[in-house]
């Protein structure tokens, strides 16, 4: 079956513009995961959809940084006004439910903030 | 305080031996699960192994196996008769059951190389 996609896979912006990211969960899983990965880094952790409950916003580093899903399909993260270290690679992950213990990856979406 | 720590940045093997790669962490949470991720040069994750807090047994999967010592809380992840497909970033990472919900904290990786 269809794994998580991100779109894009690679995105170029200038600094001060504002960029979105998608991401496509596996269908049927009620738990959606956002990621940030620095260059030589580990994950670190921005945003969690668990169906229709208040999102866990806390690992979001800024007001710049916000995330939508609509029901338990497709999230998008919008990052207003980027700044250079906003670059990184965005990960998104799906899981059947929040307590499930596998986490499923999508490819990414590389950032670029010139 | 870091939550997961890994020590070694960069570990060698020689194709066909077994390694361990280290991971220590650190919660209050009594119930929490530790996670193993590979992550190729080609970026994506992949899942290897999980280990639960209350499992009483070590996980394996496959050639993988993760050597959970709770009392030291260190979850190292055993990789026998090593493959140079194995060469790839390897993450460990904690979910805390309780007061985190499902979200991942990650440790910042120990990049391994399989020598031929």
């Amino acid at each position: 079956g269809a794994g998580v996609s991100q779109s894009p896979s690679n995105k170029v912006t200038e600094k001060g513009k504002d960029v979105e990211l998608r991401c496509d969960p596996i269908s049927g899983h009620t738990a959606l995961y956002w990621y940030r990965q620095r260059l030589g880094q580990g994950l670190e952790f921005l945003i969690y959809f668990q169906g229709n409950s208040a999102p866990d916003k806390s690992g979001l580093p800024s007001d710049r940084f916000s995330a939508e899903r609509t029901g338990e399909s497709v999230s998008t993260l919008t990052i207003q006004r980027t700044q250079q270290e906003d670059s990184a690679v965005y990960l998104c992950a799906s899981s059947l439910t929040s307590g499930s213990n596998e986490q499923f990856f999508g490819p990414g979406t590389r950032l670029t903030v010139l | 305080a870091q939550k997961i720590t890994q020590t070694q940045p960069g570990m060698f093997v020689q194709e066909k031996e077994a390694v361990t790669l280290d991971c220590t962490y650190d919660t209050s949470d009594p119930s929490y699960g530790l996670f193993w991720y590979k992550q190729p040069s080609s970026g994506e994750m992949i899942f290897l192994i999980y280990q639960g807090s209350y499992d009483q047994q070590n996980a394996t999967e496959g050639r993988y196996s993760l050597n959970f010592q709770k009392a030291r809380k260190s979850a190292n992840l055993v990789i026998s008769a090593s493959q140079l497909g194995d060469s790839a970033m390897y993450f460990c990472a904690m979910r805390e059951l309780y007061n985190q919900g499902g979200k991942l904290i990650f440790g910042q990786g120990t990049e391994l190389s399989v020598k031929p």
